[in-house]
């Protein structure tokens, strides 16, 4: 099966930097997604990885290893609105389908004025 | 553009009861998607399917049953229900990006927040 873990929560003041981590255990690994979700709404797509390196979009960036089963989400300059539950998401093949997501427990972003 | 439409947004249930949850999306997106959310969890997947006629079962299957007769509807069926099935249900349909090995991008619908009583 699949498992991942990511703190359950982290707290920031604004326009600081702050660092999500995702471990994961896996087989059929395509990639490593991360998702937004503020409360009462749906998750919205933030990111993704299928390749080592960082990728950036704007003030968010997202790391993988491939080696060390290991992401992370980077948010810098962050903003009240930044405040949300963010959840790492491994792409992986099962049951013969290679667009399965399974999705970590989701990490709770308080950003403090 | 709608996006991935979900019907009822709540309803409340007793145990026992039946009820089928509407999702439709307008995006001619293949893949189709029902996750539970329980409160302060990640998202379990229930059921996906890869096209109309073809469903398979998630992680969390046991109580549930769906169908998949077009493209653009994939209701989602409880039966019989019980009190751990009190949940937010999201649908969700997803292309993918940059080919083979890109971004499967999952987009979900707002919820629907079930409770059985």
């Amino acid at each position: 099966g699949q498992s991942l873990e990511q703190p359950s929560e982290v707290t920031a003041v604004e326009g600081a930097i702050v660092q999500i981590n995702c471990t994961y255990q896996t087989s059929g690994f395509y990639g490593l997604s991360w998702y937004q979700q503020h409360d009462g709404g749906a998750p919205t797509f933030l990111s993704y990885n299928a390749l080592d390196g960082l990728e950036e979009t704007g003030r968010f960036s997202s790391f993988l290893s491939r080696s060390d089963s290991y992401g992370y989400l980077l948010l810098q300059e962050l903003q009240m609105k930044d405040s949300a539950s963010y959840f790492c998401a491994v792409r992986h093949l099962s049951s013969g389908s290679a667009r399965q997501l399974t999705f970590g427990s989701g990490t709770q972003l308080t950003v403090l004025p | 553009n709608a996006g991935v439409t979900q019907t009822p947004k709540f309803r409340i249930l007793k145990i026992g009861q039946s009820m089928t949850l509407q999702c439709a999306q307008d995006m001619n997106h293949n893949y189709m998607y029902w996750y539970r959310q329980d409160p302060g969890m990640g998202l379990k997947l229930i059921y996906y399917s890869v096209g109309a006629g073809i469903t398979d079962k998630g992680e969390v299957p046991n109580g549930y049953n769906v169908s998949r007769s077009t493209t653009e509807d994939f209701p989602l069926r409880l039966e019989l229900a019980a009190p751990s099935q009190t949940s937010v249900y999201f649908c969700a349909s997803s292309y993918l990006t940059g080919g083979r090995s890109g971004a499967n991008v999952l987009t979900f619908g707002a919820g629907s927040r079930l409770t059985v009583l």
